[in-house]
């Protein structure tokens, strides 16, 4: 069956510039994740849906990131006035019920801050 | 905070080889752990779920336990091949929201 699929796979953008991630779940997943991962660093985790709300937005790094989810579905990350510390491999998570359950991750995407 | 610990960075093996993966967190109070293996461009694939009720998990050649009361966890690799070869995330779950990661093992298993 189809896994979770995240585009692009790969974005180079240019410092400053705005920047759209996009998750699409496992069909009938109500909670997803974000995380990201930087070069020679442990994943890092951003914030969680639950249905369209996020409980916990404990891990975005600066007010620059903000995500959305719209019809308990499709989740976007967006990075504003993109910096080079930004750079990272963006990766997505979802599972059927929140906590307990197994976390199925996309392939992620990796942004390139010049 | 949670933090998760994984020890060795790197390991190298020749095929064949048995081998042990150790992963260690400082709150014992989580819901479950689980194993990932990460491969170059590709995204994480789940290999082992653990619920903190239980001790060990077994699928296939892999075997995952942990101890929850000493913090630990261990992913048991068996016959290893050179297909093996990735990098081994142990992540736990202290709530309903989030993973905490390690910053994984790098295997290779040399044919």
């Amino acid at each position: 069956g189809a896994g979770v699929s995240q585009s692009p796979s790969n974005k180079v953008t240019e410092k400053g510039k705005d920047v759209e991630l996009r998750c699409d779940p496992i069909s009938g997943h109500t909670a997803l994740y974000w995380y990201r991962q930087s070069l020679g660093q442990g994943l890092e985790f951003l914030i969680y849906f639950q249905g369209n709300s996020a409980p916990d937005k404990s891990g975005l790094p600066s007010d620059r990131f903000s995500a959305e989810r719209t019809g308990g579905s499709v989740s976007t990350l967006t990075i504003q006035r993109t910096q080079q510390e930004d750079s990272a491999v963006y990766l997505c998570a979802s599972s059927l019920p929140p906590g307990g359950d197994t976390q199925y991750f996309g392939p992620g995407t990796r942004l390139t801050v010049l | 905070k949670q933090e998760v610990t994984q020890i060795p960075a790197a390991l190298s093996v020749p095929e064949g080889e048995n081998l042990v993966l150790n992963c260690s967190f400082t709150d014992s109070a989580i819901y479950n752990l689980q194993w990932f293996r990460q491969d170059p461009g590709k995204g994480l694939t789940s290999l082992l779920l653990i619920q903190s009720s239980q001790r060990e998990q077994t699928s296939g050649r892999l075997n995952a336990s942990l101890d929850k009361s000493s913090g630990r966890s261990t992913l048991y690799i068996a016959a290893s091949q050179p297909g093996d070869s990735a990098t081994y995330l142990c992540a736990v779950l202290p709530g309903a929201n989030n993973l905490f990661f390690g910053t994984g093992t790098r295997l290779t298993v040399i044919p």
